[in-house]
């Protein structure tokens, strides 16, 4: 199986602040990496597809980069909607391995 | 509007069954490869099984392969997973998902609000 290391684990930051996250696969998954939004209690939410292609209706502040097996997404001028936990996804192996997750709090 | 609903969750002994169900409306089903996910309290996602949009090829995560059940039935648009043998750390919440498919990544798109599986 294809594991998916995030990091950080979770961070703090402020309305404004730009924020990175990474997320690494074990092996080569091309550009096959997509990111989801989590907020409390609710469903995820995909963000980014493709390891860059923006979601239809997601904001142009989050930003995804990256192939092979380093990746990145980045918010710019992070809002108060924002803050919540960030997942990235493998979808090179039917195995569909997410990584453990980051959690933006204020 | 593309809807999701689960249904079926609830509380089961070490050892029972569950029946989960998954209702789609707004786009047809019979075009989409589906999944269920999980998510235990206070933990991440978990991938647990995917299957085809003509039933034909199924996976499933090493967690639950030989318990868990995945099937379809396009004419009724609905998804369903039967869980047996179900064990303390099958408690989550269980999200039915579609599979969004850009002619090569695939994705998950649309998710359902969830339904929790209490195994106690």
């Amino acid at each position: 199986d294809i594991l998916m290391t995030q990091s950080p684990s979770s961070l703090s930051a402020s309305v404004g602040d730009r924020v990175t996250i990474t997320c690494r696969a074990s092996q080569s998954i091309s550009n096959y990496l997509n990111w989801y939004q989590q907020k409390p209690g609710k469903a995820p939410k995909l963000l980014i597809y493709a390891a860059s292609t923006l979601q239809s209706g997601v904001p142009s502040r989050f930003s995804g980069s990256g192939s092979g097996t380093d990746f990145t997404l980045t918010i710019t001028s992070l809002q108060s909607e924002d803050f919540a936990t960030y997942y990235c996804q493998q979808s090179n192996s039917p195995l569909f391995t997410f990584g453990l997750g980051t959690k933006v709090e204020i | 509007e593309v809807q999701l609903v689960e249904s079926g969750g609830g509380l089961v002994q070490p050892g029972g069954s569950l029946r989960l169900s998954c209702t789609i409306s707004g786009f047809s089903l019979s075009s989409y490869g589906m999944n269920w996910v999980r998510q235990a309290p206070g933990k991440g996602l978990e991938w647990i099984s995917y299957i085809s949009s003509s039933s034909r090829t199924i996976y499933y995560a090493d967690s639950v392969k030989g318990r868990f059940s995945i099937s379809r039935d396009n004419a009724k648009n609905s998804l369903y997973l039967q869980m047996n043998s179900l064990k303390d750390e099958d408690t989550a919440v269980y999200y039915c998902v579609s599979l969004g498919d850009s002619g090569g990544p695939k994705y998950f798109q649309h998710w359902g609000q969830g339904t929790l599986v209490t195994v106690s």
